[in-house]
C-alpha cells in the first residue's frame, strides 16, 4: 500500500476512444503529478498540481487533459491517442515546500494504444 | 543543461553479492538526491534522499553516498536477495524551491540465485 491508488492498472484502447486515468492519495499532500514512463527513458513529467491548480505543463499534447477537483483526486483524461503515447502513466503525491521530502508514486495504469 | 545519467544500464550478479550502481549529475542549483526502487509493474518506492551536507544515507542493505563536489552518487547493495531485482532510479531536485526534478533513465538489477 503506497498511499497513492491508481486506476486502472492497465488500459487498451483505440485510437479514437475517449478513457480517463484516475489517481487518489491519502497522504495529506498538497501537491499531485502525472509523470509518463516510456520503455529506455526518464520519467517524463506531464503535470503538477499545487492546491488543485495546475502549476506546470510540460508541453503536453491537448490530446492528454488533467482535472484536479480536489487536492486528493487527480484525472487524466484521455483523447484520441497515438501508438505512441503507450506506455505507463505514475501518479505521485508530495508536499511542495517541504524540498526533503520523496514523492509517493502509485503503481500506474499501463496503457496501450491499437 | 541540467541532466542525470545513470551507469550501468544493467547489471547481473550472483545471490548474495555486492554491487554498486552509479549516478552522475550536472545540476544546478542542487537541492537533494533520492534513489528510487521500481520494481516491475510497480510505482518507484524511495530508498534514501540526501541533500548536499549529507556524505551517506542508509536504508537496510542499501547505502547511498553522495560527493556534492564531484556530482557524484552511489548506491551500495550489501548481501544481494532475489528481491532486490529491479530498476533503480537516481533523481536530482534543482531550484531553491525544489521545483525542477530531474530523473536518470535507471539501473536494470537482476540477481541470479
Amino acid at each position: 500500500e503506497t498511499g497513492v491508488t491508481q486506476t486502472p492498472r492497465h488500459l487498451v484502447m483505440g485510437m479514437t476512444n475517449k478513457k480517463s486515468l484516475k489517481c487518489e492519495q491519502h497522504l495529506g499532500h498538497n501537491a499531485m503529478y502525472w509523470y509518463k514512463q516510456s520503455a529506455k527513458k526518464p520519467l517524463e513529467l506531464m503535470f503538477v498540481y499545487n492546491f488543485k491548480e495546475q502549476t506546470e505543463n510540460n508541453s503536453v499534447p491537448s490530446r492528454f487533459s488533467p482535472e484536479c477537483p480536489n487536492s486528493s483526486h487527480l484525472f487524466l483524461h484521455l483523447h484520441t491517442l497515438q501508438p505512441e503515447d503507450s506506455a505507463l502513466y505514475l501518479c505521485a503525491s508530495g508536499r511542495t515546500g517541504s524540498s526533503n521530502q520523496p514523492q509517493h508514486f502509485g503503481d500506474g495504469t499501463r496503457l496501450s494504444i491499437l | 543543461k541540467n541532466q542525470v545519467e545513470q551507469s550501468p544500464q544493467s547489471l547481473i550478479i550472483l545471490e548474495g553479492k555486492n554491487c554498486t550502481l552509479q549516478c552522475n549529475y550536472t545540476v544546478s542549483p542542487f537541492s537533494n538526491l533520492r534513489w528510487y526502487k521500481q520494481d516491475t509493474g510497480r510505482g518507484p518506492v524511495s530508498l534514501t534522499i540526501m541533500t548536499f551536507s549529507e556524505n551517506t544515507k542508509s536504508n537496510g542493505r542499501y547505502t547511498a553516498t553522495l560527493d556534492a563536489d564531484t556530482k557524484q552518487s552511489s548506491l551500495h547493495i550489501t548481501a544481494s536477495q532475489l528481491s532486490d531485482s529491479a530498476s533503480y532510479i537516481c533523481v536530482v531536485s534543482a531550484g531553491n524551491r525544489d521545483d525542477k526534478i530531474i530523473f536518470g533513465k535507471g539501473t536494470r538489477l537482476h540477481i541470479l540465485p
